[in-house]
């Protein structure tokens, strides 16, 4: 089956403790994108990454890291994560031709942060 | 940079009416359109794209939108309502020259009545 996976889908943290969220696609898709949806205001890209070894940032990236060493799979790391991180967390994979086709969006990770 | 204005955060229209959901953006450059749908405790769902081709676009479950360029809009419609359409609707644009950077609008909710 076609998808986009997360883990883990809940996360309850203490400010400052590393975290990593995962992310992988088995579409073979090139894009892949990290959002956070927060109530009023929609989703916001944090990074996004066009193809193995590019990432680039999106609206919110502070706070934030990525990498993406493999196509299928697009980490989320918090290095430092702050209550004000506490939010709906989305991935996404999409084809690149042409423009940004269609996104398939993963289950979503609430994370808190306290 | 491109942005995108939803109108309305809530929505409500009876089953069998005509749903219309707006959406106002701004770009520099020929922009791609996207609508997505997220219903409860789920991931986003591409509804429809404009992506330069046709201005009237055709989508999923009975949607379509108009890109009006003159006006910036490109707001969605249903010409009947289904109890199913019940979720929450964002608009989100991409510029053409730097398509992986996506901004969603802050989401139209609709609720449809009996």
């Amino acid at each position: 089956e076609a998808q986009v996976t997360q883990n883990p889908r809940y996360l309850i943290t203490v400010t400052g403790k590393k975290l990593t969220v995962t992310c992988s696609q088995n579409m073979n898709h090139e894009y892949m994108s990290w959002y956070r949806q927060d109530p009023g205001l929609g989703l916001r890209q944090i990074y996004y990454s066009m193809n193995v070894e590019v990432t680039d940032k999106g609206d919110v990236p502070e706070g934030y890291k990525v990498s993406r060493k493999e196509k299928r799979n697009f980490p989320l790391i918090l290095e430092s994560p702050s209550p004000n991180q506490t939010s709906l967390y989305f991935c996404a994979s999409g084809t690149t031709s042409p423009g940004v086709g269609e996104q398939f969006f993963g289950p979503g990770t609430r994370l808190t942060v306290l | 940079a491109q942005s995108v204005t939803q109108l309305g955060s809530h929505v409500s229209v009876s089953e069998g009416a005509l749903v219309l959901l707006r959406c106002n953006y701004s770009s520099s450059v020929p922009p791609y359109l996207f609508w997505y749908v997220q219903y409860p405790n789920q991931g986003l769902q591409l509804l429809l794209k404009y992506t330069s081709a046709a201005t009237l676009v055709k989508g999923i479950n009975g949607f379509e939108a108009e890109f009006k360029k003159s006006e910036t809009s490109f707001h969605l419609t249903k010409p009947s309502a289904h109890m199913s359409d019940a979720a929450e609707y964002f608009c989100a644009v991409s510029e053409s020259d730097s398509w992986g950077k996506l901004q969603f609008g802050a989401g139209t909710q609709v609720v449809v009545t009996p």
